[in-house]
């Protein structure tokens, strides 16, 4: 079946400038979560949702930060007046969470450049 | 203290080896354990669950060490196409909190 989407898979913006990334999750996961990825780092936890709510917001670098999701299913992580720093892979993963361990499917993830 | 620590490598070993990689978690509450691998450049992709009473698949060997806190990935008959970073993951502080590790990065060499 169709695995996690993300759009764009590049994206080249300068600093300043809003950004809009998209994921589309595996159909029936009902979590979602953004990574966010910089070169040659680990994967820095940004936010989770259980169907359109997000529990934890924590993650968030700043402000400029937010996401949102909407019917349960396409999520938006929008980043504002964007810096040089944001510059970085945004990876969504989708799972369906239930008792014992529940693995994530990462999509390919959106390339972002500030510059 | 890191919440997920791993040994960032390389580990350079020869082809037909046996490579252990160990990560430690800081959480004593944690319930969920993984092993993911990472290409150069890719997403991320599960390569086992943890489970409590050790698991294997294949060559792949995960145990889990409560007590001590850390989770183990043993790999035998080591391949080329085993080169890759490998990612601990652990729960963190609530149970949807999934923690990655930075990472062990493995070269295999002919």
């Amino acid at each position: 079946g169709a695995g996690v989407s993300q759009s764009p898979s590049n994206k080249v913006t300068e600093k300043g400038k809003d950004v809009e990334l998209r994921c589309d999750p595996i159909s029936g996961h009902t979590a979602l979560y953004w990574y966010r990825q910089s070169l040659g780092q680990g994967l820095e936890f940004l936010i989770y949702f259980q169907g359109n709510s997000a529990p934890d917001k924590s993650g968030l670098p700043s402000d400029r930060f937010s996401a949102e999701r909407t019917g349960g299913s396409v999520s938006t992580l929008t980043i504002q007046r964007t810096q040089q720093e944001d510059s970085a892979v945004y990876l969504c993963a989708s799972t369906t969470p239930g008792q014992g361990n529940s693995p994530l499917h990462f999509g390919n993830g959106t390339r972002l450049t500030v510059t | 203290r890191k919440e997920v620590e791993q040994d960032p490598g390389p580990f350079n070993v020869p082809e037909g080896a046996t490579v252990a990689f160990n990560c430690t978690y800081s959480n004593s509450a944690s319930q969920s354990f993984f092993w993911y691998r990472q290409d150069c450049r890719k997403e991320p992709k599960l390569l086992m669950s943890v489970y409590s009473s050790g698991n294997e698949d294949g060559r792949f060997t995960a145990q889990l060490n409560r007590a001590s806190q850390y989770i183990s990935l043993l790999i035998r008959d080591s391949k080329l196409s085993d080169s890759a970073t490998y990612l601990c993951v652990v729960n963190g502080d609530s149970s949807y909190k999934l923690i990655f590790g930075s990472g062990t990065r493995l070269l295999v060499r002919p």
